[in-house]
């Protein structure tokens, strides 16, 4: 167990709706990953926040929005869904501003109809 | 920007057999680490061995050793006594040395390998 909890484990939605995926990072860190895998793509870096800041952005959509809230746990926001959404979507944890290693979850299931 | 490259999409080896993966990379960065990921069927990530460039030895952990020509940016898997349980997607990454900056990792297209027993 890595200490990263992901919610939902899989989303079921139709094209044009909005989800949101949740992440808890591991006790103690500080930064949150998300991440896209898809099969054509791979993974993905989508953003990093840092103790409630965004700290990098990566290949994230515009209709794709994410937060950290202040118990650290984050978010990541998906709207106007489209069929190629669809994929696995991971989130990662890390202390942060240091070369610590990233733990990751179990990742959420979205599946676009 | 960094980008890794893992150029064979499948591999399979024989049960107590030793195979190796191949990963390259291509920065202007002199320092950074690198990364073996294990994806199972499960789908979890899980950390397999990990490289710091300014280190000269390679890492091992147990089976698992890796082969590091940073003059060649190549960074390759060797899994010795491969067991059934090693069947997964297999994926390379690197990383930056934190300065300030981001610590994300960018990921190869991954790998899959099959233990065949």
């Amino acid at each position: 167990d890595s200490g990263v909890t992901q919610t939902p484990k899989h989303l079921i939605t139709a094209t044009g709706q909005r989800v949101t995926l949740r992440c808890s990072p591991r006790s103690g860190d500080l930064s949150v990953y998300w991440y896209q895998q898809s099969l054509d793509q791979g993974l993905q870096f989508l953003i990093q926040y840092y103790n409630g800041e965004e700290r990098a952005k990566g290949n994230i959509l515009e209709r794709f929005s994410a937060q950290q809230f202040p118990d650290l746990h984050s978010e990541l926001n998906l709207s106007s869904l489209e069929l190629g959404d669809s994929a696995l979507y991971f989130c990662a944890s890390s202390v942060g501003n240091t070369n610590s290693p990233l733990h990751f979850g179990n990742g959420t299931r979205l599946t676009v109809t | 920007a960094q980008t890794v490259t893992q150029s064979q999409p499948e591999m399979s080896v024989q049960e107590a057999e030793t195979v190796t993966l191949s990963c390259t990379y291509d920065t202007s960065e002199s320092d950074y680490y690198l990364f073996w990921y294990k994806q199972p069927p499960s789908r979890q990530m899980i950390l397999v061995i990990r490289q710091e460039a300014y280190k000269q030895q390679n890492a091992t952990e147990n089976r698992f050793s890796v082969n590091f020509q940073k003059a060649a940016k190549s960074f390759s898997l060797k899994i010795s006594d491969s067991q059934l349980g090693d069947a997964a997607m297999y994926f390379c990454a690197y990383r930056s040395d934190f300065k300030g900056g981001s610590e994300k990792l960018v990921f190869g297209k991954g790998m899959k390998l099959t233990v065949n027993p």
